[in-house]
């Protein structure tokens, strides 16, 4: 079993969706919970980040950790083309990351 | 402010052939870390630096991976006797050190072709 699975995609939706993104983890020492959004041909860079279970907002971005059943999500709100991109979710503790493989994500005009 | 920069962009080498591929982290990071990011997998994690050492080079997945950091700033990767199966992104990211959460900026990243 992997560190950390995540839903593959690729995921399309119409513009103004409500996008739902998600991953579970298997090690419960894990104490952060990520999420970084890749566009092509960049680098990952990090969206939002969280210690303990429930909601944290950002805009229109909400994340989502439930640690009794190790659950992650992230949700995009009102979602845009400039969304359409690579989400990354991440957990770890330390300097230890363990990254899933990413849901591609294409927001259609 | 200038981010994390990596050299070169894309590399195309014939298998065999040893690469170096360079990393220049954000200034006064102390944490460097390598990944390497495959089509339809996620980041693998391959080494990390506190300053010139690095504690944890458990990802590195063979010997003929290694890598160097000098100054506490540039880390250069090197693959000796490049495979095919070593195509991918090699990522490079660093973080301040400090604090319990550390963000990790990441580079571009360098495309690697073996052919």
């Amino acid at each position: 079993q992997k560190e950390v699975e995540q839903d593959p995609g690729p995921l399309s939706v119409p513009e103004g969706a409500i996008v739902s993104l998600n991953c579970t983890y298997s090690n419960s020492a894990f104490q952060y919970f990520m999420w970084y959004r890749q566009y092509s041909r960049k680098g990952p860079e990090l969206l939002m980040y969280t210690y303990s279970s429930g909601n944290k907002e950002d805009g229109r971005f909400t994340a989502q950790v439930d640690k009794s059943s190790k659950y992650i999500s992230l949700f995009i709100r009102d979602s845009q083309p400039s969304d359409s991109a690579t989400y990354l979710c991440a957990t770890g503790w330390g300097q230890n990351f363990v990254f899933g493989p990413g849901t591609r994500l294409s927001v259609l005009p | 402010g200038a981010g994390v920069s990596q050299s070169p962009s894309n590399k195309v080498t014939e298998k065999g052939k040893d690469v170096e591929l360079r990393c220049d982290p954000i200034s006064g990071h102390t944490a460097l870390y390598w990944y390497r990011q495959s089509l339809g997998q996620g980041l693998e994690f391959l080494i990390y630096f506190q300053g010139n050492s690095a504690p944890d080079k458990s990802g590195l997945p063979s010997d003929r991976f290694s890598a160097e950091r000098t100054g506490g700033s540039v880390s250069t990767l090197t693959i000796q006797r490049t495979q095919q199966e070593d195509s991918a992104v090699y990522l490079c990211a660093s973080s301040s050190g400090t604090g319990v959460f550390r963000e990790q900026y990441f580079g571009p990243g360098t495309r690697l072709t073996v052919t």
